[in-house]
This record gives structure tokens, C-alpha cells and sequence, in this order.
């Protein structure tokens, strides 16, 4: 099946600082990569996806990049404010089904004021 | 327009008994799918369902049967509760097409169940 590796599974920044989250996936097959924003004891939330047929996608402060090749993809946080402090899930699909959704383990996103 | 629904929000079982965790929506979504959260782990997919009357399993569905009668109703069944199924379980839902593939799921609030 599908394997998802995120890193890193801490990340601290101080306010107004820029954060980088990485994954890997190891399906070729595998063409639509969202990240997903969950807040301590809600439920999660998609804040941008990409599909295999584009390399970089923006919306405001956040940005994903897709490099097929290696099989990696990023999430870019840019001035980086206290209420982006949360957990961060990357997954992808694949694993002998597009229907299927892999997530990883996760990244623990604390911004300092 | 409620969204995701999930019932229980909370609940405790024991070993061996069996219950159902109920999800509905009212987005007449196509796709819905069930994935339990443990701490470092992720969300770890069950099973899933692209429209009424067609399921498949997901990484983890051992332990788990699902059925989609309706589009608005996905419940997830424990045959015989063991304390590895503790977990929080989320319901999602999403808009579907064979050409379009995946999109934006919508999660319910979650079941936290213990199984001791």
C-alpha cells in the first residue's frame, strides 16, 4: 500500500517566521496530495491540496510544492501568526486505489508570539 | 445544513460487547469514509464507501464492518470490542466523480471510545 513519511514531527518558530513541512510518498501512481490543519480537540480541516498535474499551488500565507520525481511534496507557512499553531496532516491517495487517502503521522506547529 | 454528524461524542465499552457508531450528512456527498486517530499515529483509514450500496476496505478494517444503504448514512460496527480499538474515530464525507477524483473531505466532530 501507500506510504506517507512527515517530517518533522515538531516544528517550533517564533512569530512572523516562515515554516516548512515535508512529505514523501512512495506510490507513482498516486496524483492528489492535501494537507489538513487539526486544532487540539476539533476535528480536521483542509487548508490547500494539489494534484499531480501542477507544482505549486499558493493560497495567501500557505503554499504547497510537488516535486513527482523525488515523490515529495511541501507545505510553505509564511508569516507565521499564533493561530497557525496546530497539528499538520500531509496524505496522498494510492496504495491500489485513488480512492483511497494515506495520511501522516503528523507535525506539531507551536508559533511563539 | 448540518454537515457531518457523529453518535455518540463519547463512549465506553468492554471487552467483547459490540456496538455501532453512527455518521450521517446532509451534503449529499457520494464518498464517506471512516478513520480512527491514535496519538502518533495519524489518521489511519477503516473503510470507505464511493456511493450506496458499494464499500471497500481502507489500511486498518479488522475488527470493523461497514454498509451504505442511503448516500446520508455510513455506520461503522465493532463486531467484539477489544482495548486496541480505543481510539477517536472520525467520520468524512466528499464530493466525488470518477473523473475528479478525491477532493476536500468534511469530518464529523469525532467518538471517543474506550474499550477496557
Amino acid at each position: 500500500g501507500e506510504n506517507v513519511e512527515q517530517h518533522p514531527s515538531t516544528l517550533s518558530v517564533q512569530e512572523g517566521d516562515s515554516a516548512v513541512i515535508k512529505c514523501t510518498y512512495s506510490d507513482s501512481a498516486s496524483n492528489y496530495f492535501p494537507w489538513y490543519k487539526q486544532e487540539l480537540g476539533k476535528r480536521p480541516q483542509l487548508i490547500i491540496d494539489i494534484r499531480s498535474n501542477v507544482g505549486e499551488k499558493k493560497d495567501q500565507r500557505i503554499a504547497v510544492t510537488l516535486n513527482k520525481t523525488a515523490k515529495h511534496f511541501s507545505l510553505h507557512i509564511t508569516e507565521t501568526q499564533p493561530e497557525d499553531s496546530a497539528v499538520y496532516f500531509c496524505a496522498a491517495n494510492g496504495g491500489g486505489s485513488n480512492y483511497k487517502l494515506t495520511f501522516g503521522k503528523g507535525t506539531l506547529l507551536t508559533v511563539n508570539p | 445544513n448540518a454537515g457531518v454528524t457523529q453518535t455518540p461524542k463519547f463512549q465506553v465499552l468492554k471487552t467483547g460487547q459490540s456496538m455501532t457508531l453512527q455518521c450521517a450528512q446532509d451534503m449529499n456527498h457520494e464518498y464517506m469514509s471512516w478513520y480512527r486517530q491514535d496519538p502518533g499515529m495519524g489518521l489511519r483509514l477503516i473503510h470507505y464507501s464511493v456511493g450506496a450500496g458499494i464499500t471497500d476496505q481502507g489500511e486498518v478494517p479488522n475488527g470493523y464492518n461497514v454498509s451504505r444503504s442511503t448516500t446520508e448514512d455510513f455506520p461503522l460496527r465493532l463486531l467484539s470490542a477489544a482495548p486496541s480499538q480505543t481510539s477517536v474515530y472520525f467520520c468524512a464525507s466528499s464530493y466525488f466523480s470518477l473523473a475528479g477524483g478525491l477532493r476536500e473531505q468534511y469530518f464529523g466532530p469525532g467518538t471517543r471510545l474506550t474499550v477496557t
